[in-house]
């Protein structure tokens, strides 16, 4: 089937800096791609959808300038956390639709803001 | 509003017992839904999708437009069920989907 990789699984950083995470289909292109946040033992919360060759859609609540989002080609899409805060501490998890419709998930990145 | 709602965070079976995770969605549109699981330590997967009609790993799920309900069933509960599993929306012609809060399915030997 179908995979979607996530860089890093995992990064700590310290408060105020940036942090960019990538999420990549590995065998397949995807005009768009998501993004969704996960808090501990709580459901995924989608934040935007990643589109390719153009700007990002955020959904309600999330703020575009925080969250950036470049979706550079067909197989990759970055989101950078700006000018990050231990109130991001989050689990990100990526996600693209393959060709019939189904999406995959990437592995998810845990970042740690101290 | 769209909306997918799982009201049992937690469904404590014994192995060998009926399975039945709910679902409830709330759309104005025609919904296509699905069930994703999340095994420990592992990324979230597709379980079944409701235009397909199948079942897999057991588990089957209909769609019911009248109670805008996607229920998750099986029969018998094996022990490897054991995991987080996530009724989703896609509203429309968009690929996005929207979630519910989950439900943890624990099945004991």
């Amino acid at each position: 089937g179908a995979v979607v990789s996530q860089h890093p699984s995992r990064v700590i950083c310290k408060s105020g800096t940036s942090v960019k995470i990538e999420c990549r289909s590995l065998d397949f292109q995807a005009t768009t791609m998501f993004w969704y946040r996960q808090f501990p033992k709580q459901s995924l919360m989608l934040m935007a959808t990643s589109n390719e060759g153009s700007k990002a859609t955020y959904e309600q609540g999330v703020e575009k300038d925080k969250f950036l989002i470049n979706h550079a080609s067909l197989t990759l899409s970055t989101l950078t956390v700006t000018s990050a805060h231990p109130e991001d501490s989050s689990f990100y998890i990526c996600s693209a639709p393959e060709g019939s419709g189904t999406q995959y998930f990437g592995p998810g990145t845990r970042l740690t803001v101290l | 509003a769209q909306r997918v709602t799982q009201p049992e965070k937690l469904l404590s079976v014994f192995k060998g017992a009926p399975v039945e995770l709910k679902c409830n969605y709330s759309y104005s549109g025609s919904p296509e839904l699905f069930w994703y699981v999340q095994y420990s330590r592992q990324r979230l997967q597709l379980l079944l999708r409701h235009i397909s009609r199948e079942s897999i790993k057991g588990f089957t799920a209909d769609l019911n437009k009248g109670e805008t309900s996607f229920h998750l069933k099986k029969p018998f509960a094996q022990e490897e069920d054991s995991a987080m599993y996530y009724c989703a929306l896609r509203a429309g012609g968009y690929n996005k989907l929207i979630f519910g809060a989950g439900t943890r399915l624990a099945v004991h030997p």
